[in-house]
């Protein structure tokens, strides 16, 4: 079946730096969505991607869905202590597929 | 705000002892999902819903079921709990295609 690649898969950062991680698939997508989840949270929602090439913000989140449609990038500015969790990426094929997660990358912000 | 809701957070149950886990969402989403979340193994999908009444295998449906006899509610059943079920599981509802969005999770223990 379909796999996501999600790098690196952990990442230690000094708070203020910005930050990236990219998720791949061998697979191309029409859908690709990025998640954060706190320890011992469901995960939320952070920005949704929906045609190649797109670029979209979310306060210091900027996603891009990859024009190959076969990857996915998320960085943040400015890392700040509450960015710290696991970032899911997902990813759907064709319409009314079930998405496909990533495995995640954990983030830890020092202070 | 989509608003998804599960009935417990945490769950200590015994071998052998039949499990109900329910998830209520609040925004009239046709699709419902049950995954289980363990470390290293990322979201893997147990069963999904596409309407009331209406059930599909996941990718590890083995030793789940499922009941969707309201569309807001779909609830996952451990017929007999093992300690192979210890998990987090988290429900996530959606438009038809659309963005999943996911409840706080049931971490399970069984002992």
């Amino acid at each position: 079946g379909q796999q996501l690649n999600q790098s690196p898969q952990s990442m230690f950062i000094q708070e203020g730096e910005d930050v990236s991680m990219n998720c791949t698939s061998s697979s191309i997508f029409n859908t690709w969505l990025w998640y954060k989840q706190d320890p011992g949270e469901g995960p939320v929602l952070l920005i949704a991607l929906y045609k190649a090439g797109e670029l979209t913000s979310n306060g210091r989140l900027t996603a891009q869905f990859g024009i190959t449609r076969k990857d996915s990038f998320l960085n943040i500015s400015a890392s700040i202590p509450s960015d710290v969790g696991i970032y899911f990426c997902a990813g759907q094929g064709d319409y009314g597929q079930n998405f496909v997660f990533g495995p995640g990358t954990r983030l830890s912000v020092l202070p | 705000d989509v608003k998804v809701t599960q009935s417990s957070r945490y769950l200590v149950k015994r071998t052998g002892e039949k499990v109900f886990l329910e998830c209520v969402q609040d925004m009239d989403h046709e699709n419902m999902f049950w995954y289980r979340q363990d470390p290293g193994l990322g979201l893997r999908l147990i069963y999904f819903s596409y309407d009331v009444k209406m059930k599909e295998k996941g990718d590890i449906p083995e030793g789940y079921s499922v009941s969707r006899e309201k569309k807001e509610r779909f609830s996952l059943i451990l017929e007999s709990a093992s300690t192979n079920q210890t998990s987090m599981y988290l429900c996530a509802s959606s438009l038809i295609a659309g963005e999943q969005y996911f409840g706080p999770g049931t971490r399970l223990t069984v002992t």
